[in-house]
């Protein structure tokens, strides 16, 4: 099974950057997922990691330590429609994803 | 229909009651997926597919059941419902099981069983 670990609650301004970092312990490991999530919305995707370094996408960019079981998402240039929850999955070697409870990021003007 | 779609939007229950939510996808997708999502407790796999005509159990299978007859329709049926069973249902599917396919997400489906 999957243990993922991210923080609850995270607020920040806009303009700023956030950092949201998600630890995990695995039973094997085929890739980790961010999505993000807007209240009452389904989940979308934001970026993959199967290597450990960095990933830049625009003003998000994510990380994968596989050694530390660790990622963090970074966004950038905070924009008030950032304001959402962000999920850490991780796909295991049976390639079915496991979720951490999500990360609710508020973003401030 | 563009992507995948649920229905219904939100239902409410009684308890005992046998109830189907339906999830349909066209893009011709191989692997579909069944999630819940409870406050604090993140998203759970409740059964996958991934082929048509085959199934599996995830992480929360008890007192739900899925079929697989196509590629496009993946029902989950609860045979008895409970309280417990309240929650937002999300369907899923993704291209392949393998590389960075990421799964797409239905708009889900608001569930309360009184």
């Amino acid at each position: 099974g999957q243990n993922i670990d991210q923080p609850t609650e995270m607020t920040a301004t806009e303009g700023a950057i956030v950092q949201i970092n998600c630890t995990y312990q695995t039973s094997g490991f085929n890739g980790l997922f961010w999505y993000q999530q807007h209240a009452g919305e389904a989940p979308t995707f934001l970026s993959y990691n199967v290597l450990d370094g960095l990933e830049e996408k625009g003003r998000f960019s994510s990380f994968l330590s596989r050694s530390k079981g660790y990622s963090y998402l970074l966004l950038k240039e905070l924009q008030m429609k950032d304001s959402a929850s962000y999920l850490c999955a991780v796909r295991d070697g049976d390639y079915k994803l496991s979720f951490g409870a999500g990360t609710t990021v508020t973003v401030r003007a | 229909i563009a992507g995948i779609t649920q229905a219904p939007t939100s239902q409410i229950l009684a308890a005992g009651r046998r109830m189907t939510l339906r999830c349909t996808q066209d893009m011709r997708h191989n692997a579909m997926y069944w999630y819940r999502q409870d406050l604090g407790l993140g998203l759970r796999l409740i059964h996958y597919s991934n082929t048509a005509g085959t199934t599996g159990k995830g992480e929360v299978p008890d007192g739900y059941s899925v079929s697989r007859a196509n590629t496009d329709d993946f029902p989950l049926t609860l045979a008895s419902a409970v309280p417990s069973q309240t929650s937002v249902y999300f369907c899923a599917s993704s291209d392949s099981d393998s590389g960075g396919n990421e799964q797409f997400f239905g708009p889900g489906t608001r569930l309360t069983v009184l």
